[in-house]
């Protein structure tokens, strides 16, 4: 079966450093990979994704993930961290067989200290 | 509306309470899910529509869940005899195409969820 794992519950940053959220996939075939970010009191949100092609994806909110094959990982990355971006953020795989059933990590949440 | 909308935003039943949970999908949009996120888990999969039809209720816990989706647009999730390991947010989410077909990733736009509580 298909699954992601995202072994940080938290990840705390400063405002204006880099930040990493990671994730690793396991997949049979070609993996169709997606970040959703979750604010309080608020339905998830697309962030972005990676079907195919470059890489290094960028998404909505300055965020960016790279998918690297060889260590089965699609970590997110942002080159500089705001206060806003402090919520939960959930990686995503679609489930083989079945395309339309989105399979989720536990969720990382990210806080941003000014 | 331009999202989707849940109702009601919090759900409070004592135990063995039959509950039904709404969602307006935005309007056109083709797919429809149910996912349901205990606290601190990420959401699960709970069943999908497309238009009018139920092609996947692989994930609903028990025969007490029932969904439906009577003309292609708001759906209803109903949970009978309510047990205390059914609270949770439940979360609506719709797409615009049927699927996935084209394999382009279709993204899935999420309601804020209604949540339930069960005493």
């Amino acid at each position: 079966a298909q699954s992601v794992a995202q072994p940080e519950d938290q990840v705390n940053v400063a405002e204006g450093n880099p930040l990493t959220v990671k994730c690793t996939y396991s997949v049979s075939g070609n993996p169709y990979l997606f970040w959703y970010v979750q604010y309080p009191n608020r339905g998830l949100q697309f962030l972005l994704k990676y079907i195919t092609g470059d890489n290094l994806v960028k998404g909505s909110y300055g965020f960016e993930a790279e998918f690297n094959k060889s260590q089965t990982s699609f970590h997110l990355k942002k080159p500089s961290a705001l206060v806003s971006d402090s919520a939960l953020y959930f990686c995503a795989v679609r489930d083989i067989g079945s395309f339309q059933k989105l399979v989720f990590g536990t969720g990382t949440r990210l806080l941003v200290s000014p | 509306g331009a999202g989707v909308s849940q109702s009601p935003r919090y759900k409070v039943a004592k135990r063995g309470q039959d509950v039904a949970l709404r969602c307006d999908p935005i309007s056109g949009h083709v797919s429809l899910f149910w996912y349901q996120q205990a606290l601190g888990q990420g959401p699960e999969f709970l069943t999908y529509f497309q238009n009018e039809a139920q092609l996947d209720k692989s994930g609903l816990p028990s025969d007490r869940f029932f969904a439906e989706r009577p003309e292609g647009s708001v759906s209803t999730l109903k949970i009978q005899r309510t047990q205390q390991e059914d609270s949770a947010v439940y979360l609506c989410a719709s797409s615009l195409g049927a699927g996935d077909q084209q394999g382009l990733g279709e993204k899935l736009f999420f309601g804020s969820g209604t949540q339930l509580s069960v005493l």
